[in-house]
């Protein structure tokens, strides 16, 4: 079964600073990964994902994550925060079982601070 | 707006009760999840149904269930709720088997 670890639950920065929420996953098959944002009060939405090819993508909001197979490793990126990008990260590693079962990390808490 | 609708927004109830809540997926998605989201448990992965069926299944309790209609809507049933059982609860939706999920705004349950 896979498994999602985010290995900051916090991480507070300046605005304009750039940062990085490290994501590993485990798993015994080919998997998908992604990168969801949940601001307050709402729900999910995809930042970015992985399914094949480039192993560098670019998601919305100048976020990119490079996914390493041999580190098992999905790192999500942005040069340079905003204020408004104050929200709840989560990784997300999809077997493809029959079924997709999605699995979520616990999540990490960017803040930016002014 | 990611097009999956969910209803109730907000549900307040007793222990020992049941609930139905409800979830409309996007046009053309034939795949529904749900998830519950708590502090101590964080986002838990229950059950997904692709065009009526079910095809994975994650932490869902017993006292839990869920079905997908012909029209794809899909209901999770809640019942003899427990105080452990206060969450927000999320509906997704996905193309085909892209492992891809648009996500509704969530039913808040609270069970007093």
């Amino acid at each position: 079964a896979q498994s999602v670890t985010q290995l900051d639950s916090q991480v507070p920065v300046f605005e304009e600073a750039p940062v990085e929420l490290r994501c590993n996953y485990s798993s015994s098959v080919s998997v998908y990964l992604f990168w969801y944002v949940q601001y307050p009060n709402q729900g999910l939405q995809l930042l970015l994902k992985y399914l094949s090819g480039s192993t560098l993508v670019k998601g919305i909001n100048g976020f990119e994550a490079e996914f390493n197979k041999s580190q098992t490793s999905f790192h999500l990126r942005k040069p340079s925060v905003h204020i408004s990008d104050t929200a709840e990260y989560f990784c997300a590693v999809s077997e493809n079982t029959g079924g997709f079962k999605t699995i979520f990390g616990a999540g990490t808490r960017l803040f930016v601070k002014a | 707006d990611s097009g999956v609708t969910q209803t109730p927004k907000h549900l307040i109830t007793a222990t020992g009760q049941r609930v139905t809540l409800r979830c409309s997926p996007r046009s053309g998605d034939l795949s529904v999840y749900w998830y519950q989201q708590s502090l101590d448990q964080g986002l838990q992965f229950l059950i997904q149904y692709y065009n009526g069926e079910e095809r994975a299944k994650g932490n869902i309790l017993e006292r839990f269930s869920a079905q997908q209609f012909p029209d794809l809507h899909s209901e999770l049933n809640l019942s003899s709720l427990e105080l452990g059982d206060s969450a927000l609860y999320f509906c997704a939706s996905s193309p085909v088997f892209s492992g891809e999920l648009f996500f509704g705004e969530g039913s808040r349950l609270t069970v007093l």
